[in-house]
Formats: structure tokens, C-alpha cells, sequence
């Protein structure tokens, strides 16, 4: 398994502003993940983030909006830029491990962030 | 994009009775993994299953996978108040996961 932390746990902004959130992994791993749960919804993945390259976004996510940083193998950052009360969401970031012959991702607390 | 049907969306029952929670999919996945998640907190792994056809059993949770791996199932048997939460099946392909909407369950004493 996986051991990692996040800051902040919850945060409360207003609107125009940005927050980054961090993430830390008690072991180097080659690739990082972020999502976003919307209220009452499941994960949607917001980018993949490789140490020494530029995050991988999908589809809908842009990387003016939601910046990330990967300075080394064992910490991350993502920071929700310009934010509007639809950016309040829980912000997750994970980590895949190999298990065998499969990889296993394993998830953060998460942030929760309400944006007013 | 491959989507993961989860049902039923909702579940409330009774400490003691079973209850069964589906992920179907048309498209087939080299593993598939299912995690509980409580109010406040991230996912938790519960299982990953590989192999279709696959019976996994994890204290009274018994997870299928089909043998076409486009599809499982989460029995709980005997449910209690701590079984209480999202359950959230995710399907593994190309170094991706896509998440089910999830079900919820609530388990009343």
C-alpha cells in the first residue's frame, strides 16, 4: 500500500482566488494522479503528473486553471486557479502501486474545498 | 471512453440482511478495483480482482469478477452499521482509472 498526505484537509475561499493544494507519498513513485468529486458525484481525473515532465490533462481540465508541479518523486501540488463556487469540490490525489502483475492506485484523504 | 454503470445508485437496509451492488461495463478492463469511501475521507481499496471469473472473499464482502472482465459484483453478507458507505467500483485500463458513479449504502442498526 501507499501512505500519503495532503494539505490542507478543507479550506473556505472566495471567489477570484487561487489555493494550492499538496500532496506527499511515504515512498518515490514514478507517476502521481489528481481528481476531483463533485458533490454527490464519483472521481473524475484531472491530469497525471510525472516527475521531470509536464502534467497529462484530460479532457475539460486545462493547465491555466488547475497548474500542477511535480519538484521530485514523493510530493505534488495542484493549485485551483481563479476559483468560482463551481471549483468546490473534494480534491483527491493518488498513487499506483504494482501488485503482481497489475497496478493498484491508492488515494489521499482529500481536500475539501468550498469556494463562496 | 469506457463508461462503468454502478447499480443501484442507493441502498438502505437493515443491520443483518445482505445486499449485492453491480458494475457493468461494455468494454473490458485488465483489472477492475472496488473501494469504500466514508464521509470526509479519500477511497479506501478494498479488493482488485484481475482474473475473469475471479471470487474474492474479504471477511463477509464477495466480490466477482466476469469472466468476459466487463463486469462485477460486491455481495455483503450480514451488513453492519460500519459497512455504511460509498462503494466505488473503478476499472484499470491503459494506466487510467474510470470510476463508477458509486453506490451508496446505509446500514441502520
Amino acid at each position: 500500500s501507499a501512505v500519503i498526505s495532503q494539505k490542507p484537509s478543507r479550506d473556505i475561499c472566495q471567489r477570484g482566488t487561487s489555493l494550492t493544494i499538496q500532496c506527499q507519498v511515504d515512498s518515490q513513485v514514478t507517476m502521481m494522479f489528481w481528481y476531483r468529486q463533485q458533490p454527490g458525484q464519483s472521481l473524475t481525473l484531472i491530469a497525471t503528473a510525472n516527475q521531470g515532465s509536464e502534467a497529462t490533462y484530460e479532457s475539460g481540465f486545462v493547465i491555466d486553471k488547475f497548474p500542477i508541479s511535480r519538484p521530485n518523486l514523493t510530493f505534488s501540488t495542484l493549485t485551483v486557479s481563479n476559483m468560482s463556487p463551481e471549483d468546490s469540490s473534494i480534491y483527491l490525489c493518488s498513487v499506483d502501486r504494482s501488485q503482481g502483475f497489475t497496478d493498484t492506485q491508492y488515494f489521499g484523504p482529500g481536500t475539501r474545498l468550498t469556494v463562496l | 471512453t469506457q463508461l462503468l454503470e454502478q447499480s443501484p445508485q442507493f441502498l438502505s437496509i437493515q443491520e443483518g440482511e445482505n445486499l449485492t451492488v453491480y458494475c457493468n461495463s461494455s468494454s473490458v478492463f485488465s483489472s477492475l478495483q472496488w473501494y469504500r469511501q466514508e464521509p470526509g475521507e479519500g477511497p479506501v481499496l478494498l479488493v482488485t480482482v484481475v482474473t475473469g471469473g475471479e471470487v474474492k472473499k474479504l471477511k463477509r464482502l464477495t466480490f466477482q469478477f466476469g469472466d468476459a472482465r466487463k463486469d462485477s459484483s460486491l455481495h455483503i453478507t450480514a451488513a453492519q452499521p460500519g459497512d455504511t458507505g460509498l462503494y466505488l467500483c473503478a476499472g484499470h485500463s491503459w494506466g487510467k482509472l474510470q470510476f463508477g458513479a458509486g453506490t451508496q449504502v446505509v446500514v441502520t442498526p
